[in-house]
């Protein structure tokens, strides 16, 4: 089955104690991208990746790192976890685009909780 | 920059009625693509539908239709007979046809949707 996995789904933690999400898609997707949903916010974009080794920042980057050292995975770390951290958490993946559009495939999310 | 607004943070239905969600977007570039995302309780982020600016034509899926004016910068969500299933969070959302960039999603701030039995 196609699909893209975040783990863990759910994470209460402590400021300052690092921790990594952990994604995976299994479609052979070139572009991964995360995204963190706030109430009242919607979905906004944290860091992308184009392809292996590639990645970049999105609109919302600040506290956290990425890396994309094999295609199919897009770990999500975050260093020094703050409060303001705290949200829900959706990795997503595509295959580039060429005549078509491709679809962005969404992860079931991660819900994390800084203390 | 591109943004979304989605003016309807909460609005609820008659089971079998219609709906109708109103977003607005604004944008400098002529070719973009404009979707609806359903998010039930779940949170699984779901592609309900599609539309491509270069397309005059309306897109429709089953139920599921919007009204795209691309000149004044609008794309609302029409869900026909709607179902108790259909009570989730939509997220009206934009992304440039980037050909080879970033596919980056920019999000409305959703609204409710809640059909009443």
């Amino acid at each position: 089955e196609a699909q893209v996995t975040q783990n863990p789904r759910y994470l209460i933690t402590v400021t300052g104690k690092k921790l990594t999400v952990t994604c995976s898609q299994n479609m052979n997707h070139e572009y991964m991208s995360w995204y963190r949903q706030d109430p009242g916010l919607g979905l906004r974009q944290i860091y992308y990746s184009m392809n292996v080794e590639v990645t970049d920042k999105g609109d919302v980057p600040e506290g956290y790192k990425v890396s994309r050292k094999e295609k199919r995975n897009f770990p999500l770390i975050l260093e020094s976890p703050s409060p303001n951290q705290t949200s829900l958490y959706f990795c997503a993946s595509s295959a580039l685009a060429g005549k078509t559009y491709n679809e962005q495939f969404f992860g079931p999310g991660t819900r994390l909780t800084v203390l | 920059a591109q943004t979304v607004t989605q003016s309807q943070p909460e609005m609820s239905v008659q089971e079998a009625e219609t709906v109708t969600l109103s977003c607005t977007y604004d944008t400098s570039e002529n070719n973009y693509y404009l979707f609806w995302y359903k998010q039930p309780p779940s949170r699984q982020m779901i592609l309900v539908i599609r539309q491509e600016a270069y397309k005059q034509q309306n897109a429709t899926e089953n139920r599921f239709s919007v009204n795209f004016q691309k000149a004044a910068k609008s794309f609302s969500l029409k869900i026909s007979d709607s179902q108790l299933g259909d009570t989730a969070m939509y997220f009206c959302a934009f992304s440039k046809n980037s050909g080879g960039s970033n596919y980056k999603l920019t999000f409305g701030k959703g609204t409710l949707l809640t059909v009443n039995p």
